[in-house]
């Protein structure tokens, strides 16, 4: 019963192709996030939706494009793959950020564009 | 711009020895720094949520304080399954939904 779980986890593409990753969360919360960690580790957010609606775009190129079908669905579209999109994405979700909950991780998706 | 740093990059200690990890921050307003544990291949795995500076909050071998720059993660006597990175993050009163968070510091934890 994984809390939030996303796929694949593995993804190995070449560069120019378009791929998806899928995210859910079994937890009731209606906020849901993407999360990038690239090679020093750092992890920025990159899109938040709130009910299906977007909240933040961190200036991300707009190759990337998040989809919320429902509260407890979030997927990431990636067109025209590029070899900087190399990472780790991590789904998240939480209750509204505004009363400091916790947000909760997913184990994460390797993308490896070559 | 919010900003966490974490110090040391890397830290290795022997099992028993105590020790502390360093998050700094700057940020318009804190609402809340949170502590994170990441395993390798791993997603990062809630420790602790501090609201304001003088509050600690402890689980097993570790203990998070705040003040108004920085936190701290003690270790206390620990085990190899402590080792692990641990992730520092803040999000602001003011502004978008989010956590922003440090680069981390690399624990490992030697038999």
């Amino acid at each position: 019963d994984t809390a939030v779980s996303q796929t694949p986890k593995y993804l190995v593409t070449q560069m120019g192709n378009d791929k998806s990753i899928k995210c859910e969360q079994n937890l009731g919360h209606d906020t849901m996030y993407w999360y990038k960690q690239d090679s020093k580790k750092f992890l920025k957010i990159m899109f938040s939706y709130n009910n299906k609606e977007l909240i933040i775009n961190e200036t991300v190129p707009n190759r990337f494009s998040p989809k919320s079908p429902d509260k407890a669905h979030l997927n990431l579209h990636i067109n025209s793959l590029e070899l900087g999109d190399s990472a780790v994405y991590f789904c998240a979700s939480s209750h509204p950020l505004g009363g400091g909950n916790t947000i909760y991780f997913g184990e994460g998706s390797w993308l490896t564009v070559v | 711009e919010d900003q966490v740093t974490q110090s040391p990059e890397a830290l290795r200690l022997q099992e028993g020895e105590s020790s502390s990890l360093n998050c700094s921050y700057t940020v318009s307003g804190l609402r809340g720094l949170f502590w994170y544990r990441q395993d390798p291949g791993k997603g990062p795995e809630f420790l602790f949520t501090l609201y304001s500076a003088g509050e600690e909050k402890e689980k097993e071998r570790l203990k998070a304080t705040l003040t108004k720059k920085e936190s701290f993660l003690h270790i206390t006597a620990p085990k190899p399954e402590d080792s692990a990175t641990y992730l520092c993050a803040v999000q602001a009163i003011r502004g978008a939904q989010k956590l922003v968070f440090g680069q981390g510091t690399r624990l490992t934890i030697n038999p």
